[in-house]
């Protein structure tokens, strides 16, 4: 079965510098990579998400990019603001697979 | 539209005691998961139902069950609670894109 891995695991970054998070994947007939974001005592919430035709996507100062042949994608966040400040998971799954695969977390904080 | 809700917030439990954990959903959604969270683990697939009338196991299935009520209902039972089941416990709906939508989460504790 698939499996993904996230790094690093807690990241501290100053309010407006930029903040980078990267998972790989294992199972190559992946295409469907969301990222969720989940704030203190809350659910997860989609923030982005990106197919496997496309090596890029971007939302703001949000922004994915993705590398099929060395099965890895990443989440870009710019100018970092306090309500940044979340739990990041990353997650992948094939075309007509029902289930997705989350990595393991990644506690972002803010430092104002 | 309430999007996907879940019953009981919180709950306590004495170890071998039993409980079912509610579900819903209002976004006519055909798949629905239960996830369990615990610290350093992320996400881990429990049970999912990807119509009415049909479920499958996920990772970590052991010591629960699962019943797809109706397309809005489905619910996650503990016949014999353990400590080992002290977690955040999300049920999800899935969307035409593949996108999954979370409930607020069950905060389960087995003493």
């Amino acid at each position: 079965g698939e499996n993904v891995e996230q790094h690093p695991s807690t990241l501290s970054v100053q309010e407006g510098d930029s903040a980078v998070i990267k998972c790989t994947y294992s199972d190559s007939a992946s295409n469907y990579f969301p990222w969720y974001k989940q704030e203190l005592g809350k659910r997860p919430q989609l923030i982005i998400d990106i197919r496997s035709n496309v090596g890029e996507k971007k939302d703001q100062r949000i922004a994915v990019t993705l590398n099929k042949t060395a099965k890895h994608f990443s989440l870009h966040i710019t100018e970092t603001q306090p309500e940044d400040s979340a739990v990041y998971f990353c997650a992948a799954s094939a075309f007509g697979n029902e289930k997705l695969t989350f990595g393991t977390g990644t506690r972002l904080t803010i430092i104002p | 539209n309430a999007g996907v809700t879940q019953t009981p917030k919180f709950q306590v439990l004495k170890t071998g005691q039993s409980m079912t954990l509610q579900c819903a959903q209002d976004m006519n959604h055909n798949s629905m998961y239960w996830y369990r969270q615990d610290p350093g683990m992320g996400l881990r697939l429990i049970y999912y139902s990807a119509s009415e009338g049909t479920t499958d196991k996920g990772e970590v299935p052991n010591g629960y069950n699962v019943s797809r009520l109706n397309k809005r209902e489905f619910s996650l039972r503990l016949e014999s609670a353990a400590p080992s089941q002290t977690s955040v416990y999300f049920c999800a709906s899935r969307g035409q894109w593949d996108t999954q939508y979370f409930g607020p989460g069950t905060r389960l504790t087995v003493l």
